[in-house]
């Protein structure tokens, strides 16, 4: 089925600290998946992306590792920063279908100084 | 300048109203769409316009009709507005491609 789950709802993580976020997807046909931060009171806003094709895709300070062999995804965060607290999103796109795009429950990142 | 804007921020009114969300891109996106986000923080997609035609229905009730008066607008009317339609609403854009959606800032909707 369509589904997106993330194994842990809350992390948090002192400053300065790396921080990983998992994600779990059903879809083994699914080619592209985006990650997303959230702030309270705002839209989603795009991290990194991922094709299929690639098993990992570095941004700054940001690392995607997807694994399509358990269907699994993560978020590394390289020197975790206050400014990093938000709901993290994983999301799989089904750019055969319209280009919806299917949302995990979310993670909310909690920076501690 | 904002790429994807939302009006109004906030609505709040009573059951069994009518009320519209209005959405704009600037960024000449061919695809836009609507997600709802409940209290939950669960993220689902509504509706997806191409090129002002409808390409994505999320079994959302019938009360809900978007509207596309061009490619860089699309809105949202409700009628006979529920209590379980409080919910934040997200409009988002993209190229057609399997690119990126820009998302804009909600529209935090309160119906008592």
């Amino acid at each position: 089925g369509e589904s997106v789950g993330l194994h842990l709802p809350t992390l948090s993580v002192q400053e300065g600290d790396n921080s990983i976020i998992n994600c779990a997807y059903s879809n083994s046909a699914s080619d592209y998946f985006i990650w997303y931060k959230q702030e309270s009171g705002k839209g989603p806003q795009f991290i990194i992306d991922i094709r299929s094709n690639m098993d990992k895709r570095q941004g700054q300070r940001v690392t995607v590792l997807l694994n399509k062999t358990v269907k699994h995804l993560s978020l590394q965060i390289a020197a975790t920063q206050p400014g990093d607290s938000a709901v993290y999103f994983c999301a799989e796109n089904f750019y055969n279908q319209g280009g919806k795009l299917i949302f995990g429950q979310g993670t909310e990142l909690s920076v501690k100084p | 300048d904002t790429a994807v804007s939302q009006t109004p921020k906030y609505l709040v009114t009573q059951m069994g109203n009518d009320k519209s969300i209005k959405c704009e891109q600037n960024l000449g996106h061919d695809t836009m769409y609507w997600y709802k986000q409940d209290s939950k923080k669960f993220l689902k997609i509504m509706f997806s316009y191409n090129n002002k035609e409808l390409i994505i229905n999320e079994t959302v009730p019938n009360r809900f009709s978007p509207k596309s008066p061009d490619k860089a607008h699309l809105n949202l009317h409700i009628n006979s507005l529920e209590l379980g339609d409080s919910a934040v609403y997200f409009c988002a854009s993209s190229q057609t491609r399997p690119y990126e959606q820009y998302f804009g800032p909600g529209t935090r909707l309160t119906v008592t």
